[in-house]
């Protein structure tokens, strides 16, 4: 059980307002859990990533919510900006045999209305 | 400092053909890892090389190849095309012993 579930699958917020992704995960092997933010035609960038002994973790406008009894993980963005509208992918990390492997959600596509 | 390069940025192949894409990582950066990204979809984690060996593979095919290189350089090489091989190949760099990958812009691959 290697996936992991992200929602929504697009999200729409009016400048200002708070944007929320969900992600699952049933592995509890994973123990590394970073989000990425992509925009059309570029690579996956990092934005923020939390390993599952601590609850939460803030830098600037973006916050994550570790839940590690649910093995559930949010991100929270603050004050969202139009230039925030990107496509936002959950990620997990686990040890299989010696390589470091990450696990991706299926991307949230957010839409922030100026 | 340079990010994580990839070339070509572009390529069309037909049904059949081989292709072969390279990556260079950031500087410092030993471990390269290989992910598939399908239109629509999280990118999927295709290889992870370190110290020019294959440390762990994904569900792929073995159609699917790579290698690492002693400056750590990598190539990533799909045999015998299909159509469903169309996506983005985005390569991964991260100093050994840290978890945080950093990707490289991507190679769009267009199977015709």
């Amino acid at each position: 059980q290697q996936q992991v579930k992200q929602s929504p699958q697009s999200l729409i917020v009016q400048k200002g307002g708070i944007s929320i992704i969900n992600c699952a995960y049933e592995n509890t092997a994973f123990d590394y859990f970073p989000w990425y933010q992509q925009f059309p035609g570029k690579g996956p960038a990092l934005l923020i990533a939390i390993r599952p002994d601590v609850s939460e973790k803030k830098e600037g406008r973006f916050t994550i919510s570790f839940n590690k009894s649910a093995k559930q993980f949010s991100l929270h963005i603050m004050d969202s900006q139009p230039g925030d509208s990107a496509t936002y992918f959950c990620a997990a990390t686990l040890t299989s045999g010696s390589a470091r492997q990450l696990t991706f959600g299926s991307g949230t596509q957010l839409t922030v209305l100026p | 400092d340079a990010g994580v390069t990839q070339s070509p940025t572009h390529l069309i192949k037909t049904r059949g053909q081989q292709v072969t894409l390279r990556c260079s990582p950031i500087s410092g950066h030993k471990s390269v890892s290989w992910y598939q990204q399908v239109l629509g979809q999280g990118p999927q984690f295709i290889f992870q090389y370190y110290e020019k060996e294959e440390r762990g593979r994904g569900n792929f095919p073995d159609r699917f190849s790579a290698r690492q290189f002693p400056n750590y350089s990598s190539e990533l090489n799909v045999n015998a095309l299909l159509l469903g091989d169309s996506a983005l190949y985005l390569c991964a760099s991260n100093q050994l012993g840290m978890d945080t990958q950093y990707f490289g812009p991507g190679t769009r691959l267009t199977v015709l």
